[in-house]
């Protein structure tokens, strides 16, 4: 039972760059959701998914972009890392929209 | 809009200790609510959840009550253990599938 996974678990790069972030259930969960997490702020919605295809923005969505062209794949890019992009990414996903989120472990990122 | 409080740590506990951590959320609806929990290098974990005003969620050693009237959701462990160290974040959901955190607690329990 994979669940969900994330990778790389930690990343450095530096400003300008672009950068993927990989998150892969094997769920067949409908909903897929990225969060940031910062200190003093809990986690923070980025973007999510309702299915394939379908995505949208949530409360702090400027300078990344996601897509779903499969169901169990929602990757994160950040087209132009910035430092203050420097976070820990959560991926999460959910069966259904009211049903608990499954997370995963996480990835590191760090800009310099 | 929606909104969770919930008390600042870091909160430092004896093992077999008492633990409340408070949380307080503003909502327009009728929310459901949850509390994760988020070990050492791992993301976080549902820990108990509630849907409905006077509901009690528990598990693991640890309870919650969803109060309306006090909007007030407060987690709570009569007997603490060292592997009870964690951060937790209270959350909520107003009915659709945006979940609303709070800031997180840290929680070091010692030996």
């Amino acid at each position: 039972d994979a669940g969900i996974t994330q990778s790389p678990r930690y990343k450095i790069t530096e400003t300008g760059r672009q950068v993927t972030l990989m998150c892969h259930q094997t769920w067949s969960h409908s909903y897929m959701f990225w969060y940031r997490q910062d200190l003093g702020h809990g986690l923070r919605l980025i973007y999510y998914s309702a299915a394939a295809d379908i995505t949208d923005k949530g409360e702090v969505p400027d300078g990344y972009v996601v897509s779903r062209s499969k169901t169990e794949n929602f990757p994160l890019t950040l087209e132009s890392a910035t430092r203050s992009q420097t976070s820990v990414y959560f991926c999460a996903s959910s069966l259904t929209g009211d049903q608990p989120q499954h997370f995963g472990d996480g990835t590191r990122l760090s800009i310099l | 809009g929606n909104s969770v409080t919930q008390m600042e740590g870091p909160v430092t506990l004896s093992e077999e200790a008492f633990l409340t951590i408070n949380c307080t959320y503003t909502a327009t609806g009728y929310p459901s609510l949850f509390w994760y929990v988020q070990y050492p290098g791992e993301g976080l974990q549902l820990l108990l959840k509630a849907t409905k005003a006077d509901d009690k969620g528990s598990n693991k050693g640890f309870e919650a009550t969803y109060r309306k009237e006090t909007t007030s959701f407060h987690l709570e462990k009569g007997s603490v253990q060292v592997s009870d160290s964690a951060v937790y974040f209270c959350a909520l959901s107003d009915g659709d599938y945006k979940l609303s955190f709070g800031a997180g607690t840290t929680v070091t329990v010692r030996a």
